[in-house]
């Protein structure tokens, strides 16, 4: 089956500027998450759906970070306007539902640099 | 809040040699971890669950509640074991169900 895809592989942007992450998870997979992963650290969870509703955001900085899951399939992570310590690799990994010890399925990831 | 520490940055050994990769937790419900690798270029990736109580690739890891670790381990490494390595504590609470990660361990097999 086909993996997490996620676009685009690199940006570079200055500071103050937006920036559009795009994630297209494994087919019929209900749970989408954003991860946030800074240089030297573990990926930490920005936002998790069920289907198209928000699960858990509580660690999205919601001033800056928007995410939407329109219809439930692809989701889309927005930082407006980006700053320094957003420079980081965004990944997005799916799961085929809310259930204890499924796997997460991991993209690629989008590597940002602010500058 | 819960946490998970790994607290070997780095760690090198010999091919043959055994291999622990430390993890703890803190978190004061029942605990479900995991280990995730990362090998170079590629995707993170689910390399095995403590609730399966399994052994992947030679790997095995036992959930100590007592000593609140999770230690990842192999009798003899091999030099494509060679990768990230990132212990992981699932969520729980109101339907969510993402992961917290540890800082991860570099793990280098040297021939």
């Amino acid at each position: 089956e086909a993996g997490v895809a996620q676009s685009p592989r690199y940006k570079i942007i200055e500071k103050r500027q937006s920036v559009a992450f795009w994630c297209n998870p494994i087919s019929g997979h209900a749970t989408l998450y954003w991860y946030q992963q800074i240089l030297g650290q573990g990926p930490k969870l920005l936002i998790q759906f069920q289907n198209n509703g928000v699960v858990d955001d509580s660690q999205l900085p919601k001033d800056r970070f928007s995410a939407e899951r329109l219809k439930g399939v692809d989701s889309t992570l927005k930082i407006q306007p980006a700053k320094l310590e957003d420079s980081a690799v965004y990944l997005c990994a799916s799961s085929p539902d809310r259930d204890s010890y499924n796997e997460q399925f991991f993209g690629p990831g989008t590597r940002l640099t602010v500058l | 809040a819960q946490r998970v520490t790994q607290p070997e940055k780095l760690l090198s050994v010999f091919k043959g040699a055994p291999v622990e990769l430390k993890c703890n937790y803190s978190y004061s419900g029942s605990p479900e971890l995991f280990w995730y690798v990362q090998y170079s270029r590629q995707r993170l990736q689910l390399l095995l669950r403590h609730i399966s109580r399994e052994s992947i690739k030679g790997f095995t890891a036992d959930l100590n509640k007592g000593e609140t670790s999770f230690h990842l381990k192999k009798p003899f490494a091999q030099e494509e074991d060679s990768a990230m390595y990132y212990c992981a504590l699932r969520n729980s609470g109101g339907g969510a169900d993402g992961l917290t990660f540890g800082k991860g361990t570099h793990l280098i097999i040297q021939p």
